[in-house]
């Protein structure tokens, strides 16, 4: 499976709305619910930010939404602070059984 | 609290394997599958392979086939993947997770494996 796309880089002010958005085929993001986002800041794990296109797990802030269209998931950031600087990574489950990451996009808060 | 703890950072050379435990804690080890995915420096995320704790059942990313091997050892709640034939490119940060809803909620700290003559 090839890795599913993402922008290499946003940017946006603080207080402003941000989308990333993870482009993938029918065998991945098109084809479950499944989409996941992860939030990773330099030199740390990932964290959990949204599962299954649009849930957030307990103690994730609701500034961070997911949706799906077709073949392209989106993560939207609204309010951004200054703390939601980090990198962004998009999974989705496949028909293989197995899972898949996009490249991943830096988040710059100007 | 529930969590994952990863062994020490390793140093290899090219041809060797290497063996990352994973000890889980704070939950029931065999309700959770655990993941593998490397990331080497200044790159992405890449998924490596899973391990159903309770059956035993696996499964591995292709780009890993003949390479990779999971495991898990029930008494002590730990989970290993252990890595062949290592080259260069292998250089990276080995993370475990724990999926629940096909999302990865839980990671390790992470273990830093280089490969290098």
């Amino acid at each position: 499976q090839s890795a599913l796309t993402q922008p290499a880089s946003v940017s946006g002010s603080p207080g402003q709305s941000i989308t990333i958005s993870c482009t993938g085929t029918s065998s991945n993001v098109g084809g479950y619910d499944y989409v996941s986002w992860y939030q990773q800041h330099p030199g740390k794990a990932p964290q959990l930010m949204i599962y299954d296109v649009s849930n957030r797990p307990s103690g994730v802030s609701n500034r961070f939404s997911g949706s799906k269209s077709a073949n392209t998931a989106s993560l939207t950031i609204s309010g951004l602070q200054a703390e939601d600087e980090a990198d962004y990574y998009c999974s989705s489950y496949t028909t293989s059984s197995t899972w898949v990451f996009g490249g991943g996009t830096k988040l710059t808060v100007l | 609290q529930v969590q994952l703890v990863q062994s020490g950072a390793e140093v290899k050379k090219p041809g060797a394997s290497v063996k990352v435990s994973c000890k889980a804690s704070g939950y029931t080890f065999t309700s959770y599958d655990i993941n593998w995915v490397r990331q080497a420096t200044g790159q992405g995320l890449e998924w490596m392979g899973w391990l159903n704790p309770n059956s035993g059942h696996i499964g591995y990313a292709q780009n890993f086939q003949g390479r990779v091997t999971v495991t898990r050892t029930t008494s002590i709640s730990t989970a290993y993947m252990e890595l062949s034939s290592l080259r260069s490119e292998d250089t990276a940060v080995y993370y475990c997770a724990r999926s629940i809803n096909e999302a990865f909620d839980i990671w390790g700290q992470g273990t830093m494996v280089t490969v290098s003559s």
